[in-house]
């Protein structure tokens, strides 16, 4: 079946405008999750939702950094005012809380964001 | 709080070679343990899981795992390596059937013929 998808695949921006990221999970997957990796940093755990209770946001680095989940399946991460700090590659991630998934994770393949 | 520590960040093996790359956990209750790989430019693909079911995991690609409790650790090894295992790895650990996995930084495995 499809796995999970993210768009755009790479987004060029420059310092100080807004931009949205797109997440579009397995099916069936009640659990979604927004990571970033970047060099210095290494893969950090951004936001989570799970169903429809309130998101866990303890990742999010910033009050700049917001994300939503519509009708509990795609999400938007919203990064406003761009710094060139928030330069990463943004991973999504879904999975399913059936009993007997243990939290296994699938990923998407990721929006490279270049802040210029 | 948990954390996941890979030793080496990089590590290189001759094609054929034994493959281990290393990963020690800290958990305050019994982990759920995963290893997943990434090739340059895509998402991550998981490799393996430990779940308490068995300290012996097996995953894809000949890969496996072995969880010790004791060393707190979960060492991934590979009998003989291959020019297509070259990628980065990612150890990661979850205290609970939910929520975020933590991770640690990462080994970039090379692949010499």
């Amino acid at each position: 079946g499809a796995g999970v998808s993210q768009s755009p695949s790479n987004k060029v921006t420059e310092k100080g405008k807004d931009v949205e990221l797109r997440c579009d999970p397995i099916s069936g997957h009640t659990a979604l999750y927004w990571y970033r990796q970047s060099l210095g940093q290494g893969l950090e755990f951004l936001i989570y939702f799970q169903g429809n209770s309130a998101p866990d946001k303890s990742g999010l680095p910033s009050d700049r950094f917001s994300a939503e989940r519509t009708g509990g399946s795609v999400s938007t991460l919203t990064i406003q005012r761009t710094q060139q700090e928030d330069s990463a590659v943004y991973l999504c991630a879904s999975s399913s809380t059936a009993s007997g998934s243990y939290n296994e994770q699938f990923f998407g393949p990721g929006t490279r964001l270049t802040v210029l | 709080a948990q954390s996941v520590t890979q030793l080496g960040s990089h590590v290189s093996v001759s094609e054929g070679a034994l493959v281990l790359l290393r990963c020690n956990y800290s958990s305050s209750v019994p982990p759920y343990l995963f290893w997943y790989v990434q090739y340059p430019n895509q998402g991550l693909q998981l490799l393996l899981k430990y779940t308490s079911a068995a300290t012996l995991v097996k995953g894809i690609n000949g890969f496996e795992a072995e969880f010790k409790k004791s060393e707190t650790s979960f060492h991934l090894t590979k009998p003989s390596a291959h020019m297509s295992d070259a990628a980065e790895y990612f150890c990661a650990v979850s205290d609970r059937s939910q929520g975020n996995l933590i991770f640690g930084k990462g080994t970039k495995l090379s692949v010499k013929p």
